[in-house]
């Protein structure tokens, strides 16, 4: 039974470029999360995704991020035009359908470096 | 708005004696508690949680203590060991919002 999936785990892109990063959820999980960690800091929420629908984006920045988790493949975290400021480690985390049930699974994150 | 929080930055320990790592939080609705332990270049792996109708919760080594009137948290590990050097996340479940609110983390040095 494979954990959390993520890819790449390690990404780099120059200004302005645009980063993909890819999440599959544990099997059987439906509820897809997404955090980010800045150097130095602890994990902050980014995004909560189901199945073709996003629960809630309060964490995302309000421009140039957005996520979705189509009905077949991985969920993708996607941020255009990327900024130093974007460098940080992503990670993906996903919960079965009945909800977070007291914990989540994490993936091993990608690494985003912006030059 | 930093609803939990951990003072501690670092926190280092000889091994063999009991570390304790400690975490605050301001919402007395939280109703369930989590520590997660990273290393680096790794995502967060669960270690230990506990219900707000408990006080106490053990697993082996690790024991997570609540003590609801101080809104506060704390995980004691011991005997210490050189694996358990990490950086240790405390958490919040959010029932209502269905996802995990983060303390800053403390990064953990267990000495020889």
């Amino acid at each position: 039974n494979a954990g959390v999936m993520q890819n790449p785990r390690h990404l780099v892109r120059r200004r302005g470029q645009e980063a993909r990063l890819r999440c599959s959820p544990m099997k059987g999980h439906s509820h897809v999360y997404w955090y980010r960690q800045l150097p130095e800091e602890g994990l902050k929420f980014m995004v909560y995704l189901q199945k073709e629908n996003i629960i809630d984006e309060s964490g995302m920045p309000k421009e140039r991020f957005s996520a979705e988790f189509p009905k077949e493949g991985p969920s993708i975290l996607r941020i255009q035009q990327v900024v130093r400021g974007d460098s940080a480690a992503y990670f993906c985390a996903s919960s079965p359908p009945e909800g977070i049930d007291e914990k989540l699974f994490f993936g091993s994150g990608t690494q985003l470096s912006v030059l | 708005d930093q609803q939990v929080k951990q003072n501690s930055p670092s926190l280092s320990v000889q091994e063999g004696r009991i570390s304790i790592l400690n975490c605050d939080y301001t919402n007395s609705m939280f109703d369930y508690f989590l520590w997660y332990k990273k290393y680096p270049a790794e995502g967060p792996t669960f270690l230990i949680s506990i219900s707000s109708i408990k006080d106490k919760n053990e697993d082996g080594r690790f024991t997570v203590f609540l003590n609801k009137s101080a809104k506060h948290l704390s995980l004691h590990i011991v005997p210490s060991q050189p694996g358990d050097s990490a950086v240790y996340f405390c958490a919040v479940v959010i029932q209502g919002a269905q996802k995990l609110v983060f303390g800053q983390g403390t990064r953990l040095t267990i000495n020889p």
